[in-house]
């Protein structure tokens, strides 16, 4: 098994406050997502990384993955109430996928 | 377009009891899924599927089985159902390794 940790677990903010969600392995991964999702909802993808190092921004989130390919980050500035949701990092390596166990972020307005 | 579809939205099963999830997606992907959600936690591959025909072991498949006769159905079977199979099921497809699609997900409870 390809055990892929996020952290932290839950975060509860207030809105217009920064934050980091951090996704970490010990297996390197051939490229890493990050979805978002809604309750009683499938997960909707926000970005894919694929190559060492990559930063890719949407809007007002900044995803890094890892030079090694092994961790990636989610960076949101100034969150919204509308970020409210779980967010999952997912590696891919020969044709599967391996999920995180999620972050559940709150936030307040 | 209908993505992934997904039937049924609920479904309560005695021990021991079989029943098939049933998943269309109707994008012409190749690639297809089953995941399966336990409560506070990340998705667990249970099968995959890389064409018609294909089908290979994700991490958990034990109590599972799969077919993939055409290119858009991707049927999971549960025989004897126990409740360590308590869970939320989702079904996903994508053209290549790529962006999933997630249907809306399956709630079954094993009483």
């Amino acid at each position: 098994t390809q055990l892929l940790e996020q952290s932290p677990q839950f975060l509860s903010i207030q809105e217009g406050e920064n934050l980091t969600v951090y996704c970490n392995s010990s297996s390197v991964f051939s490229s890493l997502q990050w979805y978002r999702q809604e309750p009683g909802e499938g997960p909707v993808l926000l970005v894919t990384v694929v190559t060492g190092g990559e930063v890719k921004k949407l809007k007002r989130l900044t995803f890094q993955f890892g030079d090694a390919r092994k961790d990636s980050s989610l960076h949101i500035t100034a969150a919204q109430t509308g970020d409210t949701g779980l967010y999952l990092c997912a590696g891919h390596n020969f044709n599967k996928f391996y999920f995180g166990s999620g972050t559940k972020l709150n936030v307040k307005p | 377009n209908a993505g992934v579809t997904q039937t049924p939205k609920f479904r309560i099963l005695k021990i021991g009891q079989s029943m098939t999830l049933q998943c269309t997606q109707d994008m012409n992907h190749n690639y297809m899924y089953w995941y399966r959600q336990d409560p506070g936690m990340g998705l667990k591959l249970i099968y995959y599927s890389v064409g018609a025909g294909i089908t290979d072991k994700g991490e958990v498949p034990n109590g599972y089985n799969v077919s993939r006769s055409t290119t858009e159905d991707f049927p999971l079977r549960l025989e004897l159902a126990a409740p360590s199979q308590t869970s939320v099921y989702f079904c996903a497809s994508s053209y290549y390794m790529d962006e999933q699609y997630f249907g809306p997900g399956t709630r079954l409870t094993v009483t």
